[in-house]
């Protein structure tokens, strides 16, 4: 079966760091994507990794191990507006988005 | 510059009464996907068309249809609401060819309460 595994929450302090891991097991793998999502919206894209190593966007970051079915998406600086869920969706062979549960974060002043 | 819209934002039907949603897109991509989403779960996917291919996934229940009249728009007819079917309805876009997956690029979303 196809498998996308993140924490279900957690809580990270106004200015600190904070990494969201996603470890997935698909039937091939196109690439893995990071979206957020805030509370009664819609998902907006933060990136993409397809291949290994690690894509720096501003404050936000992203790692993919595609040996290790492996990857986090990495958030600096935190500030309130960045409350919201993440979710880690991974493109199988045919190229259909699986999708993992989502990670709400919470930020605390 | 709303590139994939829909519509209505929130939907209020009664039990077994049809409803219809819809969206369009400015993006002239060749897929269109419909999501359904619950609260704290992850988006399920309904339906997609790959330019005018229909690909439905097994387990979306036969109450649930969609059409696709053109390369903008998109509609996801729900012939008998249930209370279980009250969520979060995201229609999505992206271009996809053989070897290459773009990004998905959601609406807003239409959330349907069923009374």
């Amino acid at each position: 079966g196809q498998n996308i595994d993140q924490p279900t929450e957690m809580t990270a302090t106004e200015g600190a760091i904070v990494q969201i891991n996603c470890t997935y097991q698909t039937s091939g793998f196109n690439g893995l994507f990071w979206y957020q999502q805030h509370a009664g919206e819609a998902p907006t894209f933060l990136s993409y990794n397809v291949l290994d190593g690690l894509e720096e966007k501003g404050r936000f970051s992203s790692f993919l191990s595609r040996s290790k079915g492996y990857s986090y998406l990495l958030l600096k600086e935190l500030q309130m507006k960045d409350s919201a869920s993440y979710l880690c969706a991974v493109a199988d062979s045919n190229y259909q988005l699986i999708w993992g549960a989502g990670t709400k974060l919470i930020i605390k002043p | 510059d709303a590139m994939v819209i829909q519509n209505p934002r929130y939907q209020v039907t009664q039990f077994g009464k049809p409803v219809t949603l819809s969206c369009s897109q400015t993006l002239n991509h060749n897929v269109m996907y419909w999501y359904q989403q619950k609260s704290s779960q992850a988006p399920k996917l309904l339906f997609h068309y790959y330019d005018k291919d229909f690909n439905n996934e097994a387990d979306t229940p036969d109450n649930f249809q969609s059409r696709r009249p053109n390369t903008s728009f998109c509609f996801l007819d729900i012939r008998s609401p249930g209370l279980g079917d009250a969520a979060m309805y995201l229609c999505a876009t992206s271009r996809v060819s053989e070897r290459n997956i773009d990004t998905q690029y959601f609406g807003p979303g239409t959330r349907l309460t069923v009374l």
